[in-house]
């Protein structure tokens, strides 16, 4: 069974970096993409974009190209969202996601990581 | 790239049976036969209902369904139970860009 396990909440300051983390198990990770979806309070699922594990071939969503930085260690089955300079507008719980290169719907979900930047 | 467009909510009785649309264009729902929906019940991470239109993953009740006509999609959940009141969301895969889109999400009761 495929298990996404993120890691925990933060609190930080406006221009601060971040980076977080989802892991993987349970399966091949390697023929695995896993994709970052943002969820603001109170409001929809947002794709920002996903990478293929094998090679850490990346694609973003347009809107958040620039903004954030996905990447990923296959030998630790584990990918990263990062930001080099947080925003309050940043705040909004993150969800990793996974499928299997080849399929188009995506079954396995992390728990979700919380951030919140305030001053 | 914008989203999907879903109704805000729909709403139907215990047992009955109710229909979301999901609307977007032949660069996403319209050119490809990958759309997923997913279900989010509050202070959840989604779980994925319907995939590649209309394929329901092991463990999904076959009440839940899909189709799509079109550049609009549709998931019909027939039977009403109260545990079907959540937050669903469509998604498609987009061309050009190789990613996804979600739809803006339907909030469903049962009444």
């Amino acid at each position: 069974e495929v298990q996404l396990v993120q890691s925990g909440a933060e609190l930080k300051q406006p221009g601060e970096s971040l980076k977080i983390s989802c892991k993987g198990s349970g399966y091949k990770f390697t023929s695995y993409w896993i994709g970052w979806v943002r969820q603001m309070p109170g409001k929809g699922l947002e794709w920002m974009g996903i990478i293929y594990l094998r090679d850490s071939r990346t694609l973003y969503n347009p809107s958040f190209q620039g903004q954030v930085t996905i990447s990923a260690d296959k030998s630790i089955a584990t990918a990263f969202l990062q930001w080099s300079s947080l925003r309050a507008s940043d705040s909004a719980i993150y969800y990793c996601a996974t499928t299997r290169d080849g399929d188009f719907g995506w079954p396995g979900w992390g728990q979700g990581t919380l951030v919140t930047v305030s001053s | 790239q914008s989203a999907l467009t879903q109704p805000r909510s729909v709403s139907g009785s215990l047992g009955q049976s109710v229909t979301i649309s999901c609307t977007g264009t032949s660069r996403d729902v319209g050119g490809y036969n990958f759309v997923s929906w997913y279900q989010q019940h509050p202070g959840r991470a989604p779980t994925v209902v319907i995939y590649d239109v209309s394929e329901r993953p092991s463990g999904v009740p076959d009440r839940f369904s899909g189709s799509k006509s079109g550049n609009t999609a549709s998931l019909t959940i027939s039977g009403l139970q109260p545990d079907d009141e959540a937050d669903y969301y469509c998604c498609s895969y987009v061309g050009g860009f190789g990613t996804y889109v979600f739809g803006t999400g339907t909030s469903v009761t049962v009444l």
